[in-house]
């Protein structure tokens, strides 16, 4: 069965760090793109950020550039999040997903808030 | 980036009715078209790729269309487990985006 599941999320600070992780397991992690998607308290999806099987391409909504970076190991067959300098509209479920392989992890919780 | 807009932003129906949802694109996306059902606290599931492909395991009743810039999903005959959010993505250019959604609820 295909799986991921993520860890990590919690309560930050404003100004804060969070790191995500997202373990997966019942399908070649290396073949497939690998995405962060957010979705703030009753409202919709936002794709955060995505990078390709072996970590060489990245790509970020322009509202997290500079701010959030994702990595992937493919000897651990795991994908991170390092959030940086969070800010209260940060706020959301964030689920691992890969999109081309149709399969989404059940979502972690951050919440920024002092 | 490419806005997507669903329309209606509700939908009002009966088990046993025909739902069309529909959702436009700010500039063509061509085929690269994808819905999702999302039920509350659970992830979104894909239901459709390429405007018109039905995921694996996805009932006969979900069907999708179009192309371009005007995409319609339609449900034949709604069923008690279909009353949820719909969202289309774009997979033309990034970032990927979605619209806002459409949720159909029970009449």
């Amino acid at each position: 069965e295909m799986q991921l599941v993520e860890s990590g999320g919690g309560l930050v600070q404003p100004g804060g760090s969070l790191r995500l992780s997202c373990a997966a397991s019942g399908f070649t992690f290396s073949n497939c793109w690998m995405t962060w998607v957010r979705q703030a308290p009753g409202k919709g999806l936002e794709l955060v950020a995505t990078t390709n099987g072996d970590g060489g391409e990245k790509y970020y909504v322009d509202s997290v550039k500079g701010r959030f970076t994702i990595s992937r190991d493919s000897a651990k067959d795991s994908l991170y999040l390092q959030m940086n300098s969070l800010r209260a509209e940060d706020t959301a479920v964030y689920y691992c997903a890969s999109l081309g392989c149709n399969v989404w992890g059940q979502g972690t919780m951050v919440t920024v808030s002092s | 980036e490419i806005v997507l807009t669903q329309s209606p932003a509700t939908l009002s129906l009966s088990p046993g009715e025909r739902a069309t949802l529909s959702c436009r694109a700010s500039q063509s996306v061509s085929k690269s078209l994808v819905w999702y059902q999302q039920k509350p606290g659970q992830a979104p599931r894909l239901l459709i790729y390429d405007t018109s492909n039905r995921a694996t395991g996805i009932p006969a009743r979900f069907s999708g269309s179009g192309s371009g810039t005007d995409f319609t999903l339609t449900i034949s005959s709604l069923e008690p487990e279909d009353f949820a959010v719909y969202y289309c993505q774009q997979r033309s250019n990034w970032p990927f985006t979605f619209g806002g959604g459409t949720k159909v609820e029970i009449k």
